[in-house]
């Protein structure tokens, strides 16, 4: 059974940093392109990043581009979101997902509970 | 970047009637490749993540009820549920994964009538 656990949430300030995790376990990680999506309180879900399955290619939504660095450890089943000069509209829940194919990259099959995070002063 | 717009915002059915639910592209999302539309439906209930029903814009994910069906083509796509049952009730998205940045439609909340 495929399962995701990110953690990694907290209360930060503006203007601070974060690195949020994702432990997957139950599929061949190494295989799978990953993604982070969030979701801010009461409203919809917002595309963030994804890494592919060799940590070769990653890609981000324009809202996070030059803040935020998806990375992911093969040998720790993990995958990361490093979150940097954080805003208040940052605030959300933050999912990890699992790519359903590989190698090409197409809709999320598995999620994660999600970790928040609350950008506040 | 490509717009996905759903609509309704919201829809309310009665119990074992049909609900459907309209997602628009800003451009296609048909990759000429291999002729598959890079659309994908999920449901959101209160408290829990996204749940994969659809991908490629009409194919079932394993153990989705038959009652859910997807249809359309190019930028034009739909979400059907054909007898709505207590358990349908969530918010629906539609997603392309056609190009980076992958993009969600709003939202459609479905609620019982």
């Amino acid at each position: 059974e495929v399962q995701l656990v990110e953690s990694g949430g907290v209360v930060v300030q503006p203007g601070g940093s974060l690195r949020l995790s994702c432990a997957a376990s139950g599929f061949t990680f190494n295989d799978y392109t990953m993604h982070w999506v969030r979701q801010a309180p009461g409203r919809g879900l917002e595309w963030v990043s994804l890494i592919n399955w060799d940590g070769s290619s990653a890609y981000y939504a324009d809202s996070v581009k030059g803040r935020f660095t998806i990375s992911r450890d093969t040998s720790k089943n993990s995958l990361y979101l490093q979150m940097s000069s954080l805003k208040t509209e940052d605030t959300a829940l933050y999912y990890c997902a699992k790519d359903r194919t590989t190698p090409v990259s197409t809709a999320l099959d598995s999620w994660g509970q999600g970790t928040l995070v609350t950008v506040s002063s | 970047d490509i717009v996905m717009t759903q609509s309704p915002d919201s829809l309310a059915v009665s119990l074992g009637e049909r609900a459907t639910i309209n997602c628009k592209s800003s451009q296609s999302v048909l990759h000429s490749s291999n002729n598959e539309n890079y659309l994908a439906w999920y449901q959101q209930k209160p408290g829990q993540p996204p749940k994969l029903l659809i991908y490629r814009a009409s194919t079932r994910e394993s153990g989705v009820p038959d009652r859910f069906s997807g249809s359309g083509s190019g930028t034009d796509f739909t979400l059907t549920v054909s007898s709505l049952q207590a358990e349908d009730v969530a918010v629906y998205y539609c997603q392309q994964y056609y190009s980076t940045p992958y993009t969600f439609g709003q939202g459609t909340k479905l609620e019982i009538k």
